[in-house]
């Protein structure tokens, strides 16, 4: 059974770029969600995606944007970056039972200068 | 905004130490409560899911506690190996968006 890969794995952009982070989901999942984690930070919800759909939305603003391929794989799209955005963008695979838990992969680390 | 607070933020114990942590979380429309261990340049392992009130739950040297009703659950592990080394996070999930959310995790290292 394959795991979660997200790429790229370091990524450095100018404010006012966009950014696009991708995200392969573990086999058999079929619900992947984006949580971003800024330094000394617990991660944070951005959204999930439950078959192709959008299935929830955290308290991010809607330069952050998503989609999910019918394989189940993700990518997660920044607009417009500012300087907060820089950090670890974590990608999380389960499926849709609620009560499983998540696979993550290992994160994209994004630094807006 | 769902609090789930993390408590010590930091640890440093020696080898073959006992320790433990804290997870509290709202003790309402509780769904599961997960633990995850984090190492680091690796990706969070799910440790437990647990759903029900009064759950205990092992892996190996490492086991979780839960009480809902009181909103918290406690993560032991017995005789800390230096590869035990993590952040260890945990994350509530509530009746209503089943979508868990983190604490800021609690940072154990292991010296040898």
């Amino acid at each position: 059974e394959t795991g979660v890969t997200q790429s790229p794995t370091h990524l450095i952009k100018t404010r006012g770029q966009q950014v696009t982070l991708r995200c392969s989901s573990q086999s058999g999942h079929n619900t992947v969600s984006w949580y971003q984690q800024a330094l000394g930070q617990g991660p944070q919800f951005i959204f999930q995606y439950y078959r192709e759909e959008e299935n929830g939305r955290g308290n991010f603003p809607p330069r952050f944007s998503g989609l999910q391929f019918p394989n189940y794989s993700s990518e997660l799209n920044v607009n417009a970056l500012e300087l907060d955005d820089s950090a670890l963008y974590l990608c999380a695979s389960s499926s849709e039972r609620p009560g499983d838990g998540y696979t993550f992969g290992s994160g994209t680390r994004l630094t807006v200068v | 905004i769902l609090n789930v607070e993390q408590s010590p933020q930091s640890l440093h114990v020696q080898e073959g130490d006992s320790t433990n942590f804290t997870c509290s979380f709202p003790s309402s429309n509780f769904y599961a409560l997960h633990w995850y261990r984090w190492e680091t340049a690796k990706s969070p392992e799910a440790l437990f899911v647990m759903t029900l009130n009064g759950d205990e739950k092992k892996k190996g040297r490492i086991s979780a506690t839960l009480n809902t009703k009181e909103g918290y659950s406690y993560l032991y592990i017995k005789g800390s190996q230096p590869e035990d080394s993590a952040t260890y996070l945990c994350a509530f999930a509530s009746g209503g968006s089943y979508i868990p959310t983190f604490g800021r995790g609690t940072s154990l290292i292991v010296h040898p």
